[in-house]
């Protein structure tokens, strides 16, 4: 079974652009999070999308935003790019057959965005 | 909010010798808690998860236990090997994931 993907790998933007990444999760499962790991902060949450819902949504500006579609594949949009925004961005997916929090969480390799 | 602490944040030892990784976390109202491994520039591999009921999981070399009335959690390694060198990230689940900072692991050949 293949993993969880995403798209693409490394992405330089300059200040002002945005970005949209893509995560395909696991065939079946239902819930995908997304991540932002950066050396200062560590991995902080940014949403969780559920069946095509916003289900949670972490500590970041309106900036950042997200989309989950009809076969589970995920979209993050950030706009107007900081020079702070430069991070991985990590894509987990999770089966969550017996509700929520209830599965392990699978990560995908990660989107390497640098803001100049 | 959930506060997750590792404690050491670096760890150099033998080939092997066991590795003994703590973490603890403000908040005991969680429903699992998982490990990870994480190696430079890469994604997070999943090691283990421990439900919120159970007290600890073993997968091979590795065992987890869970404490969640005291709020910790400690991954054992036994008998480490040069592929055990990588950072180990502890997650406590309360409808998100919040981790710690992470254990940086060295084993010499």
């Amino acid at each position: 079974k293949a993993g969880v993907t995403q798209t693409p790998r490394y992405l330089i933007k300059t200040r002002g652009q945005q970005v949209t990444l893509s995560c395909s999760p696991i065939s079946g499962h239902r819930s995908v999070s997304w991540y932002q790991q950066t050396p200062g902060q560590g991995l902080q949450f940014l949403f969780e999308y559920f069946s095509e819902t916003q289900r949670n949504k972490g500590n970041f500006p309106g900036r950042f935003s997200g989309r989950q579609f009809s076969n589970s594949r995920s979209e993050m949009n950030v706009s107007t790019l900081e020079l702070g925004d430069s991070a991985l961005y990590l894509c987990a997916s999770s089966l969550e057959l017996s509700g929520p929090s209830t599965d392990t969480q699978y990560f995908g390799p990660g989107t390497r965005l640098t803001v100049l | 909010k959930q506060e997750v602490t590792q404690i050491p944040a670096a760890l150099s030892v033998p080939e092997g010798e066991n590795l003994v990784l703590n973490c603890s976390f403000t908040d005991s109202a969680i429903y699992n808690l998982q490990w990870f491994r994480q190696d430079p520039g890469k994604g997070l591999t999943s090691l283990l998860l421990i439900q919120s009921s159970q007290r600890e999981q073993t997968s091979g070399r590795l065992n987890a236990s869970l404490d969640k009335s005291s709020g910790r959690s400690t991954l054992y390694i036994a008998a480490s090997q040069p592929g055990d060198s990588a950072t180990y990230l502890c997650a406590v689940d309360d409808y998100k994931l919040s981790f710690g900072a992470g254990t940086t692991v060295t084993v010499r050949a």
